[in-house]
Formats: C-alpha cells, sequence, structure tokens
C-alpha cells in the first residue's frame, strides 16, 4: 500500500492563480479531510468527506473547494489563490467515523 | 464544535528526564482522542488513541497517555525522553463525523 499521497510537494503560485492539490489514498478509506498547518495554530481542518459524493466543510473552509467523485481521490482546489492560503496542506484518510487518521506526507504552498 | 487546547507551546527536558505533555478538550460527548507527533519536515504520526475502555493508553515509542473526563485532559508522558524524541507534539479531538481539531502543538527540545 502506497497509504495516503499527494501531490505536488512544494508549489508557488501567484495571488490570484488558480490550482488543484491532489490526494489520493489505496487503503479503501471512505473518511477524507484536508488540513492546513500554520505555525501557532496546529493543524485546522478545511473540509471533509464521508464517502464518494458527499463532502463538508471544516473550520476554515473558505477559498477551497473540494469534490468526491471517486473513494481513492479527494482533491482540494483553491480558486483563486491568496496569499493568506501560504501553508503547508495535508490530507488524511480514515477507515471509519472518529478513527485514527493517516496522514500524507503534506504539500508546501506558496502565494506571492 | 470540539476544541483542544496545548498550553505549552515549548518544553525542554535532559535526555533521560521523564516528560509530560499537557492538553485540555472541550466536548459535550466522550471523544475520541489521539496525540500525534511530527518531525521536522514530515508528516504526522500516530503515537497513541483513546476511544474507550481503559483511560491509561499505551502507545509507541514508550509514550502513554491518560484520559481524565473530570478533568478534561488527554496528557501525554513518557518516564525518559530519548534525544529523538525532539519534534512537535499535537493532540487532537474527534467527535463522530470525521472532523478532527488539533492543538496548536508543544514543541519538544531535549538536552543532551
Amino acid at each position: 500500500n502506497a497509504g495516503v499521497t499527494q501531490t505536488p510537494k512544494f508549489q508557488v503560485l501567484k495571488t490570484g492563480q488558480s490550482m488543484t492539490l491532489q490526494c489520493a489514498q489505496d487503503m479503501n478509506h471512505e473518511y477524507m479531510s484536508w488540513y492546513r498547518q500554520d505555525p501557532g495554530m496546529g493543524l485546522r481542518l478545511i473540509h471533509y468527506s464521508v464517502g464518494a459524493g458527499i463532502t463538508d466543510q471544516g473550520e476554515v473552509p473558505n477559498g477551497y473547494n473540494v469534490s468526491r467523485s471517486t473513494t481513492e481521490d479527494f482533491p482540494l482546489r483553491l480558486l483563486s489563490a491568496a496569499p493568506s492560503q501560504t501553508s503547508v496542506y495535508f490530507c488524511a484518510s480514515s477507515y471509519e467515523q472518529g478513527s485514527l487518521q493517516y496522514f500524507g506526507p503534506g504539500t508546501r504552498l506558496t502565494v506571492t | 464544535a470540539q476544541s483542544v487546547t496545548q498550553p505549552d507551546i515549548h518544553i525542554t527536558v535532559s535526555e533521560g528526564a521523564s516528560l509530560e505533555l499537557r492538553c485540555n478538550y472541550s466536548y459535550g460527548a466522550t471523544p475520541y482522542l489521539f496525540w500525534y507527533v511530527q518531525s521536522p519536515g514530515q508528516g504526522l504520526q500516530l503515537l497513541l488513541k483513546y476511544f474507550s475502555g481503559d483511560t491509561l493508553v499505551q502507545g509507541i515509542k514508550g509514550f502513554e497517555a491518560e484520559f481524565k473526563r473530570s478533568q478534561s485532559s488527554f496528557n501525554l508522558r513518557k518516564p525518559s525522553v530519548h534525544w529523538s524524541d525532539a519534534a512537535e507534539y499535537f493532540c487532537a479531538v474527534g467527535a463522530g463525523n470525521n472532523d478532527m481539531r488539533f492543538g496548536a502543538g508543544t514543541r519538544l527540545t531535549v538536552k543532551p
């Protein structure tokens, strides 16, 4: 199993550009989540999904969109990047509600 | 929504000394509780989790944590710290809907 994979590892965007952060898992987990990690703030939940076709907002959803067309993939879209979205983004998956989450290696995004 | 507080931003201990990292949570029902560790530039690794049952939970790398409902706490302990334990530690609380909230983290420095 590859576990949870994320691409790219690093990305630099200009303000206003759009992009998609990819996340995939091969563990057949129903539950997937996106977090951003900022210094002194821990990880904050952006969006999560409890299964294909179902997504919901987390703590800091503004500026981000998600979709879940398959169990394996959970991409995160930045529609119009802003410097405030400079962060490290982690994708996670888990096999049941409230259970432990497996984290991807992260994507470091810089918006100039 | 649930929330987590880690009161200590940074802790320094000597190698071989004991360690306790504090975590307090706020949640109306019985929470799912987790401790994760993150080494510099790395993703998050689960140390231990509490779902129910015995309130003293054993984890990997010699760590343990105790759930105290009366104090809304889930402190992480290790009897003898090793230099390789230097990292950032995150406490997290999960609800039944895969909505996990993380604390801001405690950075551990180990003195030789």
